[in-house]
């Protein structure tokens, strides 16, 4: 069954510790993404990458750090320098990299909240 | 500068009426436009997508957009709400000359009662 998943669905750290998501696709997808969605803000975008290997930043990529070592994966690791990390968090995958018109495809999210 | 606008935050309508979501967007060039629904606690869903064929777009679930270019605007409409299409909806552009950036819109929170 093709699709993107993202684990865990719910997530709780403390203060001060990193946190890893995970994002899996088996769609064979060339792009991956990784937005952020806060109340009333619409989704604003972190990082993405087109290829393996590769990732470029997005608009709000300050605090987070990603890779790209397998065309499946991409994780996103929210470090202790993410001042508000708590948020709703969503992966998403393009089929083509360098495509405007191809619409991109999403996970069901990871809500992260940070005491 | 891509941008997105939503002109309603919430719209609420009662079963069976027709829906209107707004949507205007500033584009450089040539853009293609999206429309998404989320429901809660879920990923987004496409709904239909225009990139640039024919302007009345059909989509999933009897929702249709217009692409209007003179007024820069891309509505959702659905001729007959049901109970199941509560839920946000986003409207996304992308324009080839920012390469991959979709900018998403802040969302319309669609309730249909009873």
């Amino acid at each position: 069954d093709g699709g993107i998943t993202q684990s865990p669905k719910y997530l709780f750290r403390k203060e001060g510790q990193n946190v890893t998501l995970s994002c899996e696709q088996n769609l064979n997808h060339d792009a991956m993404y990784w937005y952020r969605q806060d109340p009333g803000q619409g989704l604003r975008l972190i990082y993405y990458s087109q290829i393996v290997n590769d990732f470029q930043k997005g608009d709000i990529a300050e605090g987070y750090s990603v890779s790209r070592e397998k065309k499946e994966s991409f994780p996103l690791t929210v470090t202790s320098a993410q001042k508000n990390p708590t948020a709703f968090y969503l992966c998403a995958t393009n089929r083509r990299r360098d495509s405007n018109n191809s619409p991109l495809h999403f996970g069901n999210g990871t809500r992260l909240t940070v005491t | 500068a891509q941008s997105v606008t939503q002109l309603d935050s919430h719209v609420s309508v009662s079963e069976g009426t027709p829906v209107l979501l707004r949507c205007n967007y500033s584009s450089s060039y040539s853009p293609s436009l999206f429309w998404y629904v989320q429901h809660p606690n879920k990923g987004l869903q496409l709904l239909l997508k225009y990139t640039s064929a024919a302007t009345l777009v059909k989509g999933i679930n009897g929702f249709e957009a217009e692409f209007k270019k003179s007024e820069t605007s891309f509505h959702l409409t659905k001729p007959s709400a049901h109970m199941s299409d509560a839920a946000e909806y986003f409207c996304v552009v992308s324009d080839r000359n920012y390469g991959q950036n979709f900018v998403f819109g802040p969302g319309t929170r669609l309730s249909v009662l009873p």
